[in-house]
């Protein structure tokens, strides 16, 4: 089945350093993906939905400018925190919607721990 | 109040018991997915529901939607199925998804 992939599961970073984590479908081409972010014990909260040759839109609260998205194949999409702060330290994760007969399904990628020291 | 809420927020139960999980919401939707998240973060889709009923293995799943409600079941739970379960719409007319807050659920052998 169609399966999103998510790169590093894992990541510590020191103060001020600026992180990628990235997201690919892998057997099918997603011209929209969504990066959320998820506090412990708190549900998802989308960040910003991005889309495949054009700019990320951002929900409200979330600095683009911090949290960059590049979208640059219908097979890839990047998340960089950038100046990266503890605050910062969250579980990231992608998906990506693919139309079928029957509706849109989602695909959630496994997922990214930052821990920033 | 949350435009997708859940119930219970947490449950244990032991091995074998038939677990029910709630889900209400206010907003029209053009689709409702349930969610299962493991201990480790990452998250499966279980099913996408837009009318009905649907059963995979030992789960079950409906939707009302006059009353804006689907329940998520589990039948002869077994430890592995201990995860969080999330309810996931899609409003109408949007491609944004609204997330309850997650049921906790824990199988004891």
């Amino acid at each position: 089945g169609a399966v999103v992939s998510q790169h590093p599961s894992r990541v510590i970073c020191k103060s001020g350093t600026s992180v990628k984590i990235e997201c690919r479908s892998l057997d099918f081409q997603a011209t929209t993906m969504f990066w959320y972010r998820q506090f412990p014990k708190q549900s998802l909260m989308l960040m910003a939905t991005s889309n495949e040759g054009s700019k990320a839109t951002y929900e409200q609260g979330v600095e683009k400018d911090k949290f960059l998205i590049n979208h640059a194949s219908l097979t890839l999409s990047t998340l960089t925190v950038t100046s990266a702060h503890p605050e910062d330290s969250s579980f990231y994760i992608c998906s990506a919607s693919m139309s079928g007969s029957s509706g849109n399904t989602i695909y959630f990628g496994e997922g990214s721990w930052l821990t920033v020291v | 109040k949350n435009e997708v809420e859940q119930s219970p927020q947490n449950l244990t139960a032991q091995e074998g018991e038939f677990i029910t999980i709630n889900c209400s919401y206010s907003v029209g939707i053009s689709a409702l997915h349930w969610l299962q998240q493991h201990p480790g973060g990452g998250i499966v889709s279980l099913f996408m529901l837009s009318s009905g009923k649907k059963k995979h293995g030992r789960l079950i799943a409906t939707i009302n939607i006059q009353e804006k409600h689907s329940s998520l079941h589990i039948t002869a739970s077994h430890p592995r199925d201990s995860a969080v379960y999330i309810c996931a719409v899609r409003g109408t007319g949007t491609y944004k998804y609204i997330f309850g807050t997650g049921t906790r659920l824990k199988v004891l052998a």
